[in-house]
C-alpha cells in the first residue's frame, strides 16, 4: 500500500498570504495525484487531478506541482472560502489512498 | 443536475449487517466507474471500494471479505453490502463517481450516510 504523508498538520495563515501544502509518497506514484477540499459538514470536492490539472470551476490561485514522491498544492493568495481540510490522493495503484490531510485555518 | 444520494445509514450491532445504497442522477450512470469512500468521526478519508463499467470490483484490506460492492445500471443505483461489521466501520461513507478525465479521482460525491456500529 502506498502511504501518503502530509505536511505539515495545521497552516494558520491570514486571507492574502501564500499557502503551500506538501504530500509526500512512500514510493512513487508518476503524476497520478489529486487534491480535494474539504469545508466542515460537506463532501469532498476535486481540486486538482494528475497533479496539476485544475478541475472544472477550481480557482486560478490553486496550482498542483511535482512528480513522483514529491508533490505541493499552492494556493496563491487565501480567500476566506479557502479555510478548510486538503486531502491528496494516489491513483498510481490498489488500494487508492489518501493522506492524512492539512487544515488550512484562519490565523 | 448531477447527484448522488446515499441511503441506508444508521446504528447497527457489531457482527451485524447494513445495505447502503447511492442512487444517481443527471449524468448517464452506466458509463461512469463508481467507488465508496469512507470518514470515520474527526478523521481522513478512506477509499473502501471500486466497480467498474462491468462490474468488476477492488477492496480495500479492511473490508474485503466483508463487504460487496454492487451496481444496477438499469436503475441508477450503487449499493454497498456490509457484513460482520465492526466498531471501526464507524463512518460517514460517500459514494462518489470517478472523473472520467482522470480514472480513479473522483468528481462528484454524494452528501453522505452514516454508519454507527455500536452495541
Amino acid at each position: 500500500e502506498i502511504v501518503l504523508t502530509q505536511s505539515p498538520g495545521t497552516l494558520s495563515l491570514s486571507p492574502g498570504q501564500r499557502a503551500t501544502l506538501s504530500c509526500r509518497a512512500s514510493e512513487s506514484v508518476r503524476s497520478y495525484l489529486a487534491w480535494y477540499q474539504q469545508k466542515p459538514g460537506q463532501a469532498p470536492s476535486l481540486l486538482i487531478y494528475d497533479t496539476f490539472n485544475r478541475a472544472t470551476g477550481t480557482p486560478a490561485r490553486f496550482s498542483g506541482s511535482g512528480s513522483g514522491t514529491d508533490f505541493t498544492l499552492t494556493i496563491s493568495s487565501l480567500e476566506p472560502e479557502d479555510f478548510g481540510v486538503y486531502y491528496c490522493q494516489q491513483r498510481s495503484s490498489w488500494p487508492l489512498t489518501f493522506g492524512g490531510g492539512t487544515k488550512v485555518e484562519i490565523k | 443536475e448531477v447527484q448522488l444520494v446515499e441511503s441506508g445509514g444508521g446504528l447497527v450491532q457489531p457482527g451485524g449487517s447494513l445495505r447502503l445504497s447511492c442512487e444517481a442522477s443527471g449524468f448517464t450512470f452506466s458509463v461512469f466507474e463508481m467507488d465508496w469512500v469512507r470518514q470515520a468521526p474527526g478523521k481522513g478519508l478512506e477509499w473502501v471500494s471500486y466497480i467498474s463499467r462491468n462490474s468488476d470490483t477492488q477492496y480495500g484490506d479492511s473490508v474485503r471479505g466483508r463487504f460487496t460492492i454492487s451496481r444496477d445500471n438499469a436503475k441508477n443505483s450503487l449499493s454497498l453490502q456490509m457484513d460482520s461489521l465492526r466498531a471501526e466501520d464507524t463512518a460517514v461513507y460517500y459514494c462518489a463517481r470517478e472523473f472520467s478525465g482522470s480514472f480513479h479521482s473522483f468528481d462528484v460525491w454524494g452528501q453522505g450516510t452514516l454508519v454507527t456500529v455500536s452495541s
